[in-house]
C-alpha cells in the first residue's frame, strides 16, 4: 500500500529550463510534506517542506506546491542546473512517521 | 559535529546469520529512525525512536529489532537475515519527533544477503 507515489521514475531536462518533480498520496492525515535529495552513494538531504494549511513554498530556485483536494504535490526547480542531477524523494508526514514515495531520477544536461 | 555516522558501510552475510546496524549521531537529536532503499520501492521506514527508552514499528518492521538505550545510538538489529533483507540502510535524526524537521541521514550500509 503505497501512500505516497512518484509516477514518473526519471526525467531529463536540459539545463537553464524548468524542471517538475510530481508526487501524488493517499493519505489524507498527513500534515507536512518535504521533499529530499539524493546523489549516488550519499544519504538523503533535506531540500523544501511546507505545511498542510499552505498551497505554496518557496526557497530560491525551489518551489513546492500543493494540491490538497487533488492530493497532488510538485517541485519546481527553474533554472535547472547539472547540479541538480539527483534521484528526488517526496515524502509525507503523519504524526511520528515519514513516509517517502518511490522517488524520481532527475538527469540536468547542457 | 561528525553528524550521522553508520558502521559498517558494506557487508555481506550469509542466510540465517545476524548482525547488528550501528548508528550514531552527536548532535543531541531526540528522534532517531531506519529505512531502507530498495529499487522501485523508495524509502521505507523500518523502527523509529522518538527518545531514549522509546521506540515503535514503521512500515517494514518485521525481522529486525531496535533498542535505544542513550541519544546518541540507534542499533538496527537483524535476528537471522534472509535474501529478501538484501538492501541499502539509512540511518537518520532530527530534533523534534517525525518529519517535521530536517531530518539528517547517514551515509548508508549496504548489506547483502546470500
Amino acid at each position: 500500500d503505497q501512500q505516497v507515489k512518484q509516477n514518473s521514475p526519471s526525467l531529463s531536462v536540459q539545463e537553464g529550463r524548468i524542471s517538475i518533480l510530481n508526487c501524488d498520496y493517499t493519505n489524507s492525515m498527513f500534515d507536512y510534506f518535504l521533499w529530499y535529495k539524493k546523489y549516488p552513494a550519499e544519504g538523503p538531504t533535506f531540500l523544501i517542506s511546507i505545511s498542510s494549511i499552505k498551497d505554496k513554498n518557496e526557497d530560491g530556485r525551489f518551489t513546492v506546491f500543493l494540491n490538497k483536494s487533488a492530493k497532488h504535490l510538485s517541485l519546481h526547480i527553474v533554472p535547472s542546473q547539472p547540479g541538480d542531477s539527483a534521484v528526488y524523494f517526496c515524502a509525507g508526514v503523519n504524526t511520528d512517521k515519514l513516509i517517502f514515495g518511490t522517488g524520481t531520477r532527475l538527469q540536468v544536461f547542457p | 559535529n561528525a553528524g550521522v555516522t553508520q558502521t559498517p558501510k558494506f557487508q555481506v552475510l550469509k542466510t540465517g546469520q545476524s548482525m547488528t546496524l550501528q548508528c550514531a549521531q552527536d548532535m543531541n537529536h531526540e528522534y532517531m529512525s531506519w529505512y531502507r532503499q530498495d529499487p522501485g520501492m523508495g524509502l521505507r521506514l523500518i523502527h523509529y525512536s522518538v527518545g531514549a527508552g522509546i521506540t515503535d514499528q514503521g512500515e517494514v518492521p518485521n525481522g529486525y529489532n531496535v533498542s535505544r538505550s542513550t541519544t546518541e545510538d540507534f542499533p538496527l538489529r537483524l535476528l537471522s537475515a534472509a535474501p529478501s533483507q538484501t538492501s541499502v540502510y539509512f540511518c537518520a535524526s532530527s530534533y523534534i519527533a517525525g518529519g517535521y524537521n530536517e531530518q539528517f541521514f547517514g551515509p548508508g550500509t549496504r548489506l547483502t544477503v546470500l
